[in-house]
């Protein structure tokens, strides 16, 4: 499974739009990218996932590069609740593990 | 309502002892994972199960064991051969067929003390 390189820490102000990135060059033909936030002590929650194609859903977007060697997570108007631990996670279907990284810290603030 | 549920939220455990953490899911997934998390730290594999009766070594299985005899159950016994079990460990499911999206979906955790 290939690894992927996201920041470390991230601060977004209320309303605004938050753009994650995630480098994943390593990332195979048959691997898709997922992501996951995690809120204090809680388990991961699922946002969302895509292949080569664009996704859209109702939490959030994904921008995969053409190349997709890197790819962005829209959270499109951030609020405080969105404050979390965000993991791009890439992943080969069906059955492959997912190995997470250090995600990002994203501080969501009034 | 369907889901991952484990059991107990809270364990303190003495040194040396063995300990079993519970791992149920009502979604007829196939899939079963189990995951330590260190503060401030990602999450690392520690075992996976794609079908009943059969279980894989994730990335730190060294002292842990598990057992898959249900496809609704994955218990996950902590040994005391593992040197730092003080963690907070996640169990996860997802489904397998080509329809399936992937997701994996999540337990709340258990988070076992060693004093």
């Amino acid at each position: 499974d290939a690894k992927t390189t996201q920041p470390t820490s991230m601060d977004c102000a209320e309303g605004r739009a938050a753009n994650l990135p995630c480098n994943h060059s390593t990332i195979s033909g048959n691997e898709y990218v997922y992501w996951y936030r995690q809120i204090h002590s809680q388990g991961p929650q699922y946002i969302i996932h895509g292949l080569k194609n664009n996704e859209t859903n109702e939490m959030a977007s994904l921008i995969i590069t053409e190349d997709r060697k890197s790819s962005t997570l829209i959270l499109p108007h951030a609020t405080l609740r969105d404050t979390a631990v965000y993991y791009c996670i890439v992943r080969v279907l069906p059955g492959g593990k997912l190995i997470f990284g250090q995600g990002t810290e994203l501080s969501v603030k009034p | 309502d369907g889901g991952i549920t484990q059991s107990p939220k809270y364990l303190f455990r003495k040194e040396g002892q063995n300990v079993t953490l519970s791992c149920e899911q009502n979604l007829n997934h196939d899939a079963m994972y189990w995951y330590r998390q260190d503060p401030g730290q990602g999450l690392r594999l520690i075992y996976y199960s794609q079908i009943v009766n059969d279980f894989q070594k994730g990335d730190i299985a060294e002292g842990y064991s598990v057992s898959r005899e249900k496809k609704e159950s994955f218990p996950l016994t902590v040994t005391s051969a593992q040197k730092n079990p003080t963690a907070f460990y996640l169990c996860a499911s997802s489904g397998l067929g080509q329809a399936n999206t992937g997701e994996l979906f999540f337990g709340e955790g258990s988070r076992l003390t060693v004093l």
